[in-house]
C-alpha cells in the first residue's frame, strides 16, 4: 500500500483531457513538501515529467500540466496522444520515521 | 548531460549480498547540489525508493530497509554503489539509480536504464 495514492487507471479518446490524482497526507504533501510526476512508458525507465508542483522540464510537451492544493496534487494531460499511453507516478516526501521519498502506487493511461 | 548505467549480477541466491554499481558520466558525482541514489520496481509494480546518498557524504534509507542496505561513493570512479543484505525472492525487482538533489523537496532525474536482479536459487 503506497503513501501516496492515485487511481489505479484511467483512460481516455485521443485530443481528450484527463487527469491523474495523488492523494497525501499532513506528513507528505500536506506539510508543503513538493509533488513530482513521472512517465514510464512500457520497458523503459522513468521519465520526469513534473517537477516542482507545476514546473516542465524541457522537451515535455506543454499538454502536461501539474498542480497542488492541500494534501492532493494532480496531473493533467490535453490533447491525448496514443504516445501518452504509459504509466504514471507522483513522488514526494515523507516527514514521518526519519523521513523518505515516496512514490504512489502509479496510474496506467490507457488511449481510446 | 548526464547519464547513470546500472552493473552488476543479475541472478543473486536467496539469503546473499545484492551489489550493484552506478557509473555516472557527463558531470562529476562529486557535484552540489546534487544526491544520488537507488530505486527499485518488483515486476509490474510500482515505484520503491531505496536510499540516497548526498555529497556531503550523508545518506538516508528506507526505514523498511534500513537493517539491511549500504550506499556507498568511490569519488574516484564517479560511481556509488548499492548492496542489500540477506536478499529473499520479495527484491526481485529492477534497479534503478538517479540522480536527486539535496533536499527534501527533491525529484529524481535523470535516471539509469535499470537492471532486472532476480532472487533465486
Amino acid at each position: 500500500q503506497s503513501v501516496l495514492t492515485q487511481p489505479p487507471s484511467v483512460s481516455g479518446a485521443p485530443g481528450q483531457r484527463v487527469t491523474i490524482s495523488c492523494t497525501g497526507s499532513r506528513s507528505n504533501i500536506g506539510a508543503g513538501y513538493d509533488v513530482h510526476w513521472y512517465q514510464q512508458l512500457p520497458g523503459t525507465a522513468p521519465r520526469l515529467l513534473i517537477y516542482g508542483n507545476s514546473n516542465r522540464p524541457s522537451g515535455v510537451p506543454d499538454r502536461f500540466s501539474g498542480s497542488k492544493s492541500g494534501t492532493s496534487a494532480s496531473l493533467a494531460i490535453t490533447g491525448l496522444q496514443a504516445e501518452d499511453e504509459a504509466d504514471y507516478y507522483c513522488q514526494s516526501y515523507d516527514s514521518r520515521l526519519s523521513g523518505s521519498w515516496v512514490f504512489g502506487g502509479g496510474t496506467k493511461l490507457t488511449v481510446l | 548531460q548526464v547519464q547513470l548505467q546500472e552493473s552488476g549480477p543479475g541472478l543473486v541466491k536467496p539469503s546473499e549480498t545484492l551489489s550493484l554499481t552506478c557509473t555516472v558520466s557527463g558531470g562529476s558525482i562529486s557535484s552540489s547540489p546534487y544526491s544520488w541514489g537507488w530505486i527499485r520496481q518488483p515486476p509490474g509494480k510500482g515505484l520503491e525508493w531505496i536510499e540516497t546518498i548526498y555529497y556531503s557524504g550523508s545518506t538516508s534509507y528506507n526505514p523498511s530497509l534500513k537493517s539491511r542496505v549500504t550506499i556507498s561513493v568511490d569519488t574516484s570512479k564517479n560511481q556509488f554503489s548499492l548492496k542489500l543484505s540477506s536478499v529473499t525472492a520479495a527484491d526481485t525487482a529492477v534497479y534503478y539509480c538517479a540522480r536527486g538533489r539535496n533536499s527534501n523537496y527533491a525529484w529524481f532525474d535523470p535516471w539509469g536504464q535499470g537492471t532486472l536482479v532476480t532472487v533465486s536459487s
